[in-house]
């Protein structure tokens, strides 16, 4: 497994402003993703982090709306744009070690409130 | 279509009862794999275990167990002796062989182990 750490834990934000989530791993990593949870929802995913390249968005998920960087094999970090109280919700990064192994290792998430 | 489903939506048991969670999955891949995750409360995602489509062997770690069934496309999961520190939401998910980073969870099923 991996040990995964993100910034911040909770926050709450006013509309129309952005939060920059970080992610950060301790050892270097192939795959790393982004996902939502909606409050009493499952996870879906946002997209997936490619290190030195754009992000791949799932559908429904535009890069406009939510910016991802990832600039090494330990960190990402994905940005909420514009935010309105329909994006309160946890975001959770997640880890692939093994490329096609298929498990993920999760972070203990984001917790954003959106006023 | 690809997908998973958690039928039961809210489990509640008592203490030291045991409870199956059920868990039924749709795919036209023949390699697969199928997991569980753990919420608890704290919100961080914990993964208890992954199986490969080729393996039909049932699992069994301490309390838990799992039986996985191709013929009905099951993948059920067991507590037996359950405890207060099992209340949590428990998914079910499933990734592809030829698309291991994309994982499709279902809906969950929230579990309350009463003392």
């Amino acid at each position: 497994s991996a040990v995964i750490s993100q910034k911040p834990s909770r926050d709450i934000c006013q509309r129309g402003t952005s939060l920059t989530i970080q992610c950060q791993v301790d050892s270097q990593v192939t795959m790393m993703f982004w996902y939502r949870q909606q409050p009493g929802q499952s996870l879906t995913l946002i997209a997936t982090a490619n290190q030195g390249s754009e992000a791949t968005y799932e559908s429904g998920f535009v890069i406009d709306k939510f910016p991802i960087s990832r600039p090494n094999l330990t960190f990402s970090t994905l940005t909420v744009s514009n935010m309105s109280p329909e994006d309160s919700s946890i975001y959770l990064c997640s880890v692939s070690i093994l490329a096609g192994e298929g498990e993920q290792f999760f972070g203990p998430g984001t917790r954003l409130t959106v006023l | 279509a690809q997908k998973v489903t958690q039928a039961q939506t809210e489990i509640s048991v008592v203490e030291k009862e045991d409870v199956t969670l059920d868990c039924v999955y749709e795919t036209r891949d023949t390699t697969y794999y199928l997991f569980w995750y753990k919420q608890p409360p704290s919100g961080e995602l914990v993964f208890l275990i992954r199986r490969n489509s080729f393996d039909e062997q049932n699992e069994i770690s301490g309390r838990y167990s799992w039986n996985f069934q191709k013929s009905t496309s099951s993948f059920n999961f067991t507590i037996t002796a359950s405890q207060v520190v099992d209340s949590a939401v428990y998914f079910c998910a499933l990734s592809f062989y030829s698309s291991a980073s994309k994982i499709i969870f279902g809906s969950g099923t929230r579990l309350s182990i009463r003392p």
